[in-house]
């Protein structure tokens, strides 16, 4: 599976859109993108994925370039509850998910 | 629907003993994973099984165990535990292909 590469830490002010970035430069054509997020060790929470388009539900976007060399996960009105650490995972069918060590995000009131 | 259950939340072993922590789904999942998480770090495979009957090792499988015992349970074994198996541990399940795992709440396991 290819590497992911994320910054370890971001603030973002409470009502605002949370961008968080994730680099996957190696990826393979059949490799999805996987976030996940993770609130004061708790289990792991699935928030979305996607391939190469563009996706949206009830908990975030997820953007993806054209190249699929990176990927961004936005959560369009921060809250405090998504103070957590987000995960961004890819992972080709069949194959495992392997976490790193996530982007921890501070939602600042 | 309880989902990834786990059990114990909580344990503490002394060096050398053995237990077994306990994982089941009721969600007809296939695949059922174990990883560990230790202090400020992010998940690690342990070992994992794609389907009833099939186990495999991820990337830090030494000193562990496990048996898939049927589709619901997946369980993991510590022989004889050392004070670098204190951890977090954390159980998940997911059908098969391109969808998402879930997760149980942990076992936070002490080895003194």
């Amino acid at each position: 599976d290819a590497k992911t590469t994320q910054p370890p830490s971001m603030d973002c002010a409470e009502g605002r859109a949370a961008n968080l970035p994730c680099n996957h430069s190696t990826i393979s054509g059949n490799e999805y993108v996987y976030w996940y997020r993770q609130i004061h060790s708790q289990g792991p929470q699935y928030i979305i994925h996607g391939l190469k388009n563009n996706e949206t539900n009830e908990m975030a976007s997820l953007i993806i370039t054209e190249d699929r060399k990176s990927s961004t996960l936005i959560l369009p009105h921060a809250t405090l509850r998504d103070t957590a650490v987000y995960y961004c995972i890819v992972r080709a069918t069949g194959n495992q998910f392997y976490f790193g060590t996530g982007t921890s995000l501070t939602v600042i009131p | 629907n309880a989902g990834v259950t786990q059990t114990p939340k909580f344990q503490v072993l002394k060096t050398g003993q053995s237990m077994t922590l306990q994982c089941a789904q009721d969600m007809n999942h296939n695949s059922m994973y174990w990883y560990r998480q230790d202090p400020g770090m992010g998940l690690r495979l342990i070992y994992y099984s794609a389907s009833e009957g099939t186990t495999d090792k991820g990337e830090v499988p030494n000193g562990y165990n496990v048996s898939r015992l049927n589709k619901r349970e997946f369980s993991l074994r510590l022989e004889s535990a050392a004070p670098s198996q204190t951890s977090v541990y954390f159980c998940a399940s997911r059908v098969q292909g391109n969808t998402e795992a879930f997760f149980g709440q942990g076992t936070r396991l002490t080895v003194v």
